[in-house]
């Protein structure tokens, strides 16, 4: 299953399938993004990162794919599991001071069993 | 270690209250945030601090202040609640970052705000 984040804020998917959420980000001089994973009522956490200096990066059962020229950012994971369920942000650094990060609308994955 | 804690977890405050949102880390982490969290939305970040004894607009700073006395505390400060500071608050801190390391925020458990 597929999704972009703004438009289709939801994804259902079978478990044991791949599933690929997408982010636009709006900052062509953001030079670090960061995936998290956010279950119903906890906070986000962190789920893999990449910096602009690299086009893909793989973490245990997960790609983050970064695509400069459009501003696109997907995350793949591989072999959905139902604990997998949750909702996903993608977050840009623009790059200024403080570690400043801007978060997109997020999508929600759900798998189904 | 316990990581980002925040207190409290729960409150509802009427028109015109003020209280005080507490966020501890142990990591010894610089930086410190506050985001609120909307329905249907993202983080939206509301002040930082770079360190002890500093701090800084995000986003949305209207309405809201914030002091780091101490390394391990950023208290968030509603002096005057309104309606729309309804939402769910979240403090998170990150270790400086460096040259091939994380910029990784860590998150507490959020504390959910409802002003009537």
């Amino acid at each position: 299953g597929e999704s972009v984040g703004l438009h289709l804020p939801t994804l259902s998917v079978q478990e044991g399938d791949n599933s690929i959420i997408n982010c636009a980000y709006s900052n062509s001089a953001s030079d670090y993004f960061i995936w998290y994973k956010q279950e119903s009522g906890k906070g986000p956490q962190f789920i893999i990162d990449i910096r602009s200096n690299m086009d893909k990066r793989q973490g245990q059962r997960v790609t983050v794919l970064l695509n400069k020229t459009v501003k696109h950012l997907s995350l793949q994971i591989a072999a959905t599991q139902p604990g997998d369920s949750a909702v996903y942000f993608c977050a840009e650094n623009k790059g200024n001071t403080g570690n400043q990060f801007y978060f997109g609308t997020g999508t929600s994955l759900t798998v189904i069993p | 270690n316990a990581g980002v804690t925040q207190t409290p977890k729960f409150r509802v405050l009427k028109t015109g209250q003020s209280m005080t949102l507490l966020c501890a880390q142990d990591m010894n982490h610089e930086y410190m945030y506050w985001y609120r969290q909307d329905p249907g939305m993202g983080l939206r970040l509301i002040h930082y601090s770079v360190g002890e004894g500093t701090t800084a607009k995000g986003e949305v700073p209207d309405g809201y202040n914030v002091s780091r006395l101490k390394k391990q505390n950023f208290l968030l400060g509603l002096e005057s609640a309104a309606p729309s500071q309804t939402s769910v608050y979240f403090c998170a801190s990150s270790g400086w970052g460096l040259a091939g390391g994380s910029y990784e925020q860590y998150f507490g458990p959020g504390t959910r705000l409802t002003v009537t």
